[in-house]
């Protein structure tokens, strides 16, 4: 059983241009949630999508967006990339519906460099 | 919104000993507390979960205590080996398919 699927792995990319990142959840999951992991850091929420919409947002611009897909996989996209956008972004995966036994379960992340 | 703070933020062992990180969080809307443990390269691994109606939780050397009332939480972990270096965050949300909110993160090292 594959777990949480990220890719690509590393990305370099100049200020001004736009990312997608990918996502495949756990199998069994249908909510996808995307972390940003500055260096030093915890993970801060960026947003979860359930049933491909957007159910909660973090305190991030608008810049960056997302999106969930027919079979659970899902994207984030950041345009206009600016030096700080440097991070590990994780991508992370559950059941939307909960349930006492229902955990979050990490990818391994794609570390994106903005130069 | 939600916060989490941790303590201490880099801790050192020698094989053997006992570990504690402790933590607490603003929101009294939390019910769910879980701790991850993140090595270089990795995503942050789930290695143990409370939830609000529990005050202690023990999975084989790692246990984890929760005082609501005190919105503290602790992450203790014995017999502490070399595979056991790496950073570990406690987290807190309203449920476990909820947003969570990570603290800053402990760098744990077991000397040999």
């Amino acid at each position: 059983d594959a777990g949480v699927t990220q890719s690509p792995t590393h990305l370099i990319k100049t200020r001004g241009q736009q990312v997608t990142l990918r996502c495949s959840p756990k199998s069994g999951h249908d909510t996808v949630s995307w972390y940003q992991q500055a260096l030093g850091q915890g993970p801060q929420f960026i947003f979860q999508y359930y049933e491909e919409e957007e159910r909660q947002r973090g305190n991030f611009p608008d810049r960056f967006s997302g999106h969930q897909f027919p079979n659970y996989s899902s994207e984030l996209n950041v345009n206009a990339l600016l030096l700080g956008d440097s991070a590990l972004y994780l991508c992370a995966s559950t059941s939307g519906t909960g349930g006492v036994n229902e955990k979050l379960f990490f990818g391994s992340g794609t570390q994106l460099s903005v130069l | 919104g939600e916060n989490v703070e941790q303590h201490p933020s880099t801790l050192s062992v020698q094989e053997g000993d006992s570990a504690v990180i402790k933590c607490t969080y603003s929101d009294s809307a939390s019910n769910y507390f879980p701790w991850y443990k993140q090595e270089l390269g990795k995503g942050p691994q789930l290695i143990i979960d409370i939830r609000s109606n529990v005050g202690e939780k023990k999975d084989q050397r790692i246990a984890v205590t929760l005082n609501k009332t005190a919105k503290h939480f602790s992450l203790h972990i014995t017999e502490t080996q070399p595979e056991d270096s790496a950073v570990y965050f406690c987290a807190a949300s309203e449920a476990s398919y909820d947003k969570v909110i990570f603290g800053p993160g402990t760098s744990l090292s077991v000397i040999p």
